[in-house]
C-alpha cells in the first residue's frame, strides 16, 4: 500500500539555520505530495504541494522539489525563525486509493533564538 | 473568513459511553473528510465523503464507528461504545470537488477535538 516515511524529531535548530526534513513515500503510480504544518495550538496547514514529477512546491521561505527517481519531497528552508517551530507532516494523495491523505509520522522542530 | 469548524473542542467521556462529533466544513465544500491524530498511529484517515456518491468508509477501524453527512452539509462521526484506544484528535477537513484529471484539491483542516476516554 502507499506510505509516507519522515525522519523523526524533534529536530532543534537555532535562528537563521539551515533546515532540511526528508521525506520518502511508496506508492504504485504517481501521487500528489504535500508538506502540511500543525503550529502550537492551531490546526493543520497546507504549507506547500507539488502534483507531478520535478514540481517544486513552495511558501513562505519552504521549498520541496518532487523526485519521482527517488520517490522523495524532502522540505527545505534556507533560513529558519523562531516561528517556524512547529510540527511538519508530509503526505500523499493517490488518485486510484481515493481521495485521502495518506500521512507520515510528523517531525517536530524547535528553532531557538 | 469561515473555516472548518468542529465541536466540542474537548471531550471526556467514560469507556463504554458513545460520542458525537461535529463538523462543520467550509460552505461550498463537496468533499468531506475525518482523520483522527493519535500518539501511537499518527495522523491516520477515517472516511470520506464526496457530494451525493457513497462515502468512502475504508479506514474506519471497527464496527463502533460511524458517521454520516446531513444535506451535504455538516457531518457527525459517532463512537459507540468508546474505548481507551479510541482516545486521540479528531481531525475534520474539506474540499472543493475533486477534478478528475486535475491538480489535487486543497484539504482545509479544522481546529480539531480532542477526545479523551477514561
Amino acid at each position: 500500500g502507499n506510505s509516507v516515511t519522515q525522519m523523526e524529531g524533534p529536530v532543534t535548530l537555532s535562528e537563521e539555520a539551515f533546515l532540511t526534513i526528508n521525506c520518502t513515500y511508496t506508492a504504485t503510480g504517481y501521487p500528489s505530495l504535500f508538506w502540511y504544518v500543525q503550529y502550537p495550538g492551531e490546526g493543520l496547514q497546507l504549507l506547500l504541494k507539488a502534483t507531478k514529477a520535478d514540481d517544486k512546491g513552495s511558501n513562505k521561505g519552504f521549498e520541496a522539489t518532487y523526485r519521482k527517481e527517488t520517490t522523495s519531497f524532502h522540505l527545505e528552508k534556507g533560513s529558519v525563525q523562531v516561528s517556524d517551530s512547529a510540527v511538519y507532516f508530509c503526505a500523499l494523495r493517490y488518485k486510484a486509493a481515493g481521495n485521502k491523505l495518506t500521512f507520515g509520522g510528523g517531525t517536530r522542530v524547535l528553532v531557538k533564538p | 473568513g469561515a473555516g472548518v469548524s468542529q465541536s466540542p473542542s474537548n471531550k471526556v467521556t467514560e469507556k463504554g459511553k458513545d460520542v458525537e462529533l461535529r463538523c462543520d466544513p467550509i460552505s461550498g465544500h463537496t468533499a468531506l473528510y475525518w482523520y483522527r491524530q493519535s500518539l501511537g498511529q499518527g495522523l491516520e484517515f477515517l472516511i470520506y465523503f464526496q457530494g451525493n456518491s457513497a462515502p468512502d468508509k475504508s479506514g474506519l477501524p471497527s464496527d463502533r464507528f460511524s458517521a454520516e453527512r446531513t444535506g451535504g452539509s455538516v457531518s457527525t462521526l459517532t463512537i459507540q461504545r468508546t474505548q481507551q484506544e479510541d482516545s486521540a484528535v479528531y481531525l475534520c477537513a474539506s474540499a472543493p470537488t475533486y477534478r478528475a484529471g486535475a491538480g489535487a484539491d486543497t484539504q482545509y483542516f479544522g481546529p480539531g477535538t480532542r477526545l479523551t476516554v477514561l
